[in-house]
């Protein structure tokens, strides 16, 4: 069956430290590839996305996510993080060639909590 | 400013009493739909409108109703509301159905049903 997963539940990193959060897919073909993040009482933002070429891909708020074929995984990282990046990440798939109806499909979502 | 605006943000009822969720945006989007999040489940699509008078059932749409009159509206209704529809949810609107993944999300309405 096709998915997305999101292997941590929850991620505690201390500010100023790095951070990697997981994401792996299940499908045919390499689906596009996103991430969001939902801040405390806000609806979700798209950090970035992949569709295909450069496989190391640049986004909002200083993160980045890196597509990997051999490891079906679209991992997403930050060098140090801030205090503010606390928040929920979601990965997100959607099947190669949208065709108008293609769902977009979450992850479970990953919690990420700083530490001073 | 570009946004997606729901209403209420916060709500207390009980099981059986009907209710609606209010969703709105003003960019003038094609495609709007409703998603609930739960932990553990990650975001769930319950319905989405591709165009005025255009609906159809997304993953979860078991108890759940929209209708899209106007573009810029897709309210949620929950005509017998039951505990397990306790969630967060979330509106959402984007230019076309194939721009899914750059959808605008609302703020969330937090629902709890006793």
């Amino acid at each position: 069956a096709q998915s997305v997963t999101q292997p941590d539940i929850h991620i505690t990193v201390s500010e100023g430290a790095s951070l990697e959060l997981r994401c792996n897919y299940s499908y045919g073909a390499t689906p596009y590839l996103f991430w969001y993040v939902q801040s405390p009482g806000q609806g979700l933002q798209l950090l970035l996305k992949y569709f295909s070429g450069d496989t190391l891909v640049q986004g909002i708020k200083g993160f980045e996510a890196e597509f990997k074929r051999s490891q079906s995984s679209f991992n997403l990282r930050k060098p140090s993080v801030h205090w503010s990046d606390a928040a929920e990440y979601f990965c997100a798939v959607v099947p190669l060639r949208p065709r108008g109806n293609e769902k977009l499909t979450f992850g479970t979502g990953t919690r990420l909590t700083i530490i001073p | 400013e570009a946004q997606v605006t729901q209403n209420p943000r916060y709500l207390i009822t009980v099981t059986g009493k009907k209710l609606t969720v209010t969703c709105s945006q003003n960019m003038n989007h094609e495609y709007m739909s409703w998603y609930r999040q739960d932990p553990g489940l990650g975001l769930r699509q319950i319905y989405y409108s591709m165009n005025v008078e255009v609906t159809d059932k997304g993953d979860v749409p078991e108890g759940y109703k929209v209708s899209r009159k106007e573009k810029r509206n897709f309210p949620l209704i929950l005509e017998s509301p039951s505990p397990n529809q306790t969630s967060l949810y979330f509106c959402a609107s984007s230019l076309r159905p194939d721009r899914e993944h750059e959808q605008y999300f609302g703020p969330g309405t937090r629902l709890t049903v006793t």
